[in-house]
């Protein structure tokens, strides 16, 4: 069965510094990965995905994300932080034709 | 095009009785799921179903919780009755079949008093 772990409950950056949150997943076989963003009260949206082919991902709002088989790692990143980037944040991993099992989330603060 | 649609957005109940919250997927979405997600933490699965066919409800609990998907396109999830502890975010998701991208709606808000 799969698993997923994201470092850090809670990441504060300042607004301009970079955005690293962490991945770190449980699988048989190489997964497909993605990263979803949700706001307050809202539900989840997809950030970026990876299925096959090209390890570096990159997605909406300037995120980017890279598969890293060997340490079983899709951190997700951005350069340049936002105000509006603070949010809560999900990993999730799956298998073709199996449930997506998501991470407990990291919530990102951007600070002025 | 519409998006996943779930309503109420926010229900209010006391513990015991029960409630319904309603999803209309996107259209053409063959799979629907229902997601639980308590504060602070990721949406775990209740129901996962292919067209009108609940092909995973292993993790949902069946003593007090229903789900349908009459005609394979909207769907209902029921509590009855409401406990303390079912207080948390039902989450309604989409997709198209195999590993595709999945759509989710905003979510009802659930509280038991």
């Amino acid at each position: 069965a799969q698993s997923v772990t994201q470092l850090g409950s809670h990441v504060s950056v300042s607004e301009g510094a970079l955005v690293l949150l962490r991945c770190n997943y449980s699988s048989s076989v190489p997964p497909y990965l993605f990263w979803y963003v949700q706001y307050p009260n809202q539900g989840l949206q997809l950030l970026l995905k990876y299925t096959t082919g090209a390890t570096l991902v990159k997605g909406i709002n300037g995120f980017e994300a890279e598969f890293k088989k060997s340490e079983t790692s899709f951190h997700l990143t951005k350069p340049s932080a936002h105000m509006s980037d603070a949010a809560e944040y999900f990993c999730a991993v799956t298998l073709y034709g199996q449930n997506f099992v998501f991470g407990p989330g990291t919530r990102l603060s951007v600070l002025p | 095009e519409a998006g996943v649609v779930q309503s109420p957005r926010y229900k209010i109940i006391e513990k015991k009785q029960p409630v319904a919250f309603w999803c209309n997927p996107i259209s053409g979405h063959n799979t629907l799921y229902w997601y639980l997600q308590n504060l602070g933490q990721g949406p775990e699965l209740l129901i996962r179903y292919e067209n009108e066919e609940a092909v995973d409800d292993s993790q949902l609990p069946k003593d007090r919780f229903s789900a349908e998907r009459l005609k394979g396109v909207d769907s209902t999830l029921k509590i009855q009755p409401a406990e303390l502890g079912d207080s948390a975010v039902y989450l309604c998701a989409s997709s198209l079949a195999g590993v595709g991208e999945q759509f989710f709606g905003p979510g009802t808000r659930l509280t038991v008093l």
